[in-house]
């Protein structure tokens, strides 16, 4: 069955310091991975995806995510946080070999919090 | 500004009552879902549509409805609303290519059933 982990709830950082949110899935083919950011009161923003090629993506706002697949997982990382960084992220995954099946699976979320 | 349009953002229905949450998009993209987000519980597939005319059930189906005439709109129909019911309620589309495509959200529908 497929399904996506983000262990962390919260995810606590100083601007300027790096940040890593925690991403693992488990699906039976291929994977296509996918970021999303909800900043309060509003709907998602798609951030960043994987589909194939190269396992370092970069999206918007200054975020990349490592694919690995030995273990399973596709961290998403920014290099300096910024205040304004601060939100809810959202890890989802799709099997690419799952046909008409075209329902992604999404993880819980983890609260991002920079402090100044 | 090409995107997806709710409405309305704000809801407060009594039980027993129905509405309908309307969806909009301008991009003329192929997939459309509903979603709704209570807090722990993250974002639960409600119904989605891969095309006019095309509907299927998500994981939370029950005591709502969908109808897909056009690709443009996807509208979300609460039967006869209960307290469960009460939940931020989010519409998404995509371009079709077999979900390779990230989706673009509204900004949400806020309802309260007292």
């Amino acid at each position: 069955a497929q399904s996506v982990a983000q262990p962390e709830d919260q995810v606590n950082v100083a601007e300027g310091n790096p940040l890593t949110v925690k991403c693992t899935y488990s699906v039976s083919g291929n994977p296509y991975l996918f970021w999303y950011v909800q900043y309060p009161n509003r709907g998602l923003q798609f951030l960043l995806k994987y589909i194939t090629g190269d396992n370092l993506v970069k999206g918007s706002y200054g975020f990349e995510a490592e694919f690995n697949k030995s273990q399973t997982s596709f961290h998403l990382k920014k290099p300096s946080a910024l205040v304004s960084d601060s939100a809810l992220y959202f890890c989802a995954v799709r099997d690419s070999n799952a046909g008409n099946n075209r329902k992604l699976i999404w993880g819980l979320g983890t609260s991002l919090a920079v402090n100044p | 500004n090409a995107g997806v349009t709710q409405t309305p953002k704000f809801q407060v229905l009594k039980t027993g009552q129905s509405m309908t949450l309307q969806c909009a998009q301008d991009m003329n993209h192929e997939y459309m879902s509903w979603y709704r987000q209570d807090p722990g519980m993250g974002l639960r597939l409600i119904h989605y549509s891969v095309g006019a005319g095309i509907t299927d059930q998500g994981e939370v189906p029950n005591g709502y409805n969908v109808s897909r005439s056009t690709t443009e709109d996807f509208p979300l129909r609460l039967l006869s609303a209960a307290p469960s019911q009460t939940s931020v309620y989010f519409c998404a589309s995509r371009d079709s290519d077999r979900g390779k495509y990230g989706y673009t959200f509204g900004s949400g529908t806020r309802l309260t059933v007292v």
